[in-house]
């Protein structure tokens, strides 16, 4: 099992500029998230997502857009990047987010706005 | 909304010593998890130990244990016999269980532990 991949692991965007941050995980997970770690702080979560067809919003979503069309994927999209979308962004998943709880991570992506 | 605090930025213990990172949270919640994740220089989340707060039970994972306080909100990290690959940032994390699935870790904003040879 590869777990939870995220690519690319970097990435220089200028202002304005969209981009796709992809995500899949192999453990047939239902549960997955997104979050975004900015300089000297802790995780924040962007975007989840429940199954296929259903996500919903963290505690920092706005600029970001996400889908869900199979348990696999749960790709991130920034459509006009700004420099406070600079950070690492971290994929994760978990098996149903209830009684287990344990969410597993991806490598993360690092993107650059300039 | 949930808070975790982590008050002590960085840590550092010569090797072989035991050490103990704290973390403080708020929440009205009664039913919910605590972690602790290293996140060494690789930047990779790795999960460390796991608490359930209906257990009263501490949870131990070989040379990781925890002391959870329920009523104080508190869950300290201690690490025995410490190694260099312990160095790390160390994020405590907090998150709610609901019937119909959780809503996202929220993470304290760490504490970088330096292991000294």
């Amino acid at each position: 099992n590869a777990g939870v991949t995220q690519t690319p692991k970097f990435r220089i965007l200028k202002i304005g500029q969209s981009m796709t941050l992809q995500c899949a995980q192999d453990m047939n997970h239902n549960y997955m998230y997104w979050y975004r770690q900015d300089p000297g702080m802790g995780l924040k979560l962007i975007y989840y997502s429940v199954g296929a067809g259903i996500t919903d919003k963290g505690e920092v979503p706005n600029g970001y857009n996400v889908s869900r069309s199979t348990t696999e994927d749960f790709p991130l999209r920034l459509e006009l990047a700004a420099p406070s979308q600079t950070s690492v962004y971290f994929c994760a998943s978990s098996s149903d987010g209830g009684s287990t709880d344990t969410q597993y991570f991806g490598p993360g992506t690092r993107l650059t706005v300039l | 909304a949930q808070t975790v605090t982590q008050s002590q930025p960085e840590m550092s213990v010569q090797e072989a010593e035991t050490v103990t990172l704290s973390c403080t949270y708020d929440t009205s919640e009664n039913n919910y998890y605590l972690f602790w994740y290293k996140q060494p220089p690789s930047r990779q989340m790795i999960l460390v130990i796991r608490q359930e707060a209906y257990k009263q039970q501490n949870a131990t994972e070989n040379r990781f244990s925890v002391n959870f306080q329920k009523a104080a909100k508190s869950f300290s990290l201690k690490i025995s016999d410490s190694q260099l690959g312990d160095t790390a940032m160390y994020f405590c994390a907090f998150i709610r269980y609901s019937g119909g699935g959780a809503d996202g870790l929220t993470f304290g904003k760490g504490t970088h532990l330096i292991i000294q040879p």
